[in-house]
């Protein structure tokens, strides 16, 4: 069964300071795995899609990394608009199906 | 721009109703999903449809059906409501897994049973 583990569960960052989550994965071969970013009330923001180990894929403050193992969403400098949820999850190949953590929410204080 | 509309935020019904949720994609997506988000479980698949008329259950599909009579629209339905199925309800659609396209979300819809 894929599994996958997000750590940490909450993380409250100073603006500017730095920081990594982590998204630890099982799956029978991977297809790709996905970070996605959710603001409350809302449905889940699409960011990035790594496909193999030693990818990486950024977006503004945003670098998405991926082993063989697991993946970290490095976020540089981050402003209090970066607050949010942010989920990873795996889809192996050959299955529709994606599987999802529970999520890493960010709080960036001014 | 990728679209995914629920037809309602927040909904609140009574013990025993049959509930509908919709879902409409305008982006031609053959793939479409619906998940429940619990706090502390993040999201959960309840069903999904590869193709109009096509279904196969997810992980959690009892008390649930589903309805896809057109490939844009994709249904839920609570045959009778139970206060366990109160729930953030969240829709996605994505091109086949060939093309390893993401899925894209609406913005759910936050169901109440009383």
């Amino acid at each position: 069964e894929d599994q996958v583990t997000q750590s940490p569960e909450a993380l409250r960052l100073q603006e500017g300071e730095s920081s990594s989550l982590n998204c630890s994965y099982t799956v029978s071969g991977l297809r790709g795995l996905f970070w996605y970013r959710q603001d409350p009330g809302k449905g889940p923001e699409f960011l990035f899609t790594l496909y193999s180990a030693g990818e990486e894929k950024e977006k503004e403050r945003l670098k998405a990394t991926l082993t063989k193992k697991e993946s970290f969403l490095h976020i540089t400098a981050p402003k209090p608009e970066d607050s949010a949820t942010y989920l990873c999850a795996v889809q192996a190949r050959g299955y529709q199906k994606v599987t999802f953590g529970i999520g890493t929410k960010l709080q960036v204080i001014p | 721009d990728v679209k995914v509309t629920q037809s309602s935020r927040y909904l609140v019904k009574r013990t025993g109703e049959k509930v509908f949720l919709e879902c409409v994609q305008d982006m031609d997506h053959e793939n479409m999903f619906w998940y429940r988000q619990d706090p502390g479980l993040g999201l959960r698949l309840i069903y999904f449809s590869y193709d109009v008329k096509m279904k196969e259950k997810g992980d959690i599909p009892e008390g649930y059906s589903v309805s896809r009579e057109k490939k844009e629209r994709f249904s839920l339905i609570l045959e009778s409501a139970s206060t366990n199925q109160t729930s953030m309800y969240l829709c996605a659609s994505s091109f086949p897994t060939e093309g390893n396209q993401p899925q894209h979300f609406g913005d759910g819809t936050r169901l109440s049973i009383l």
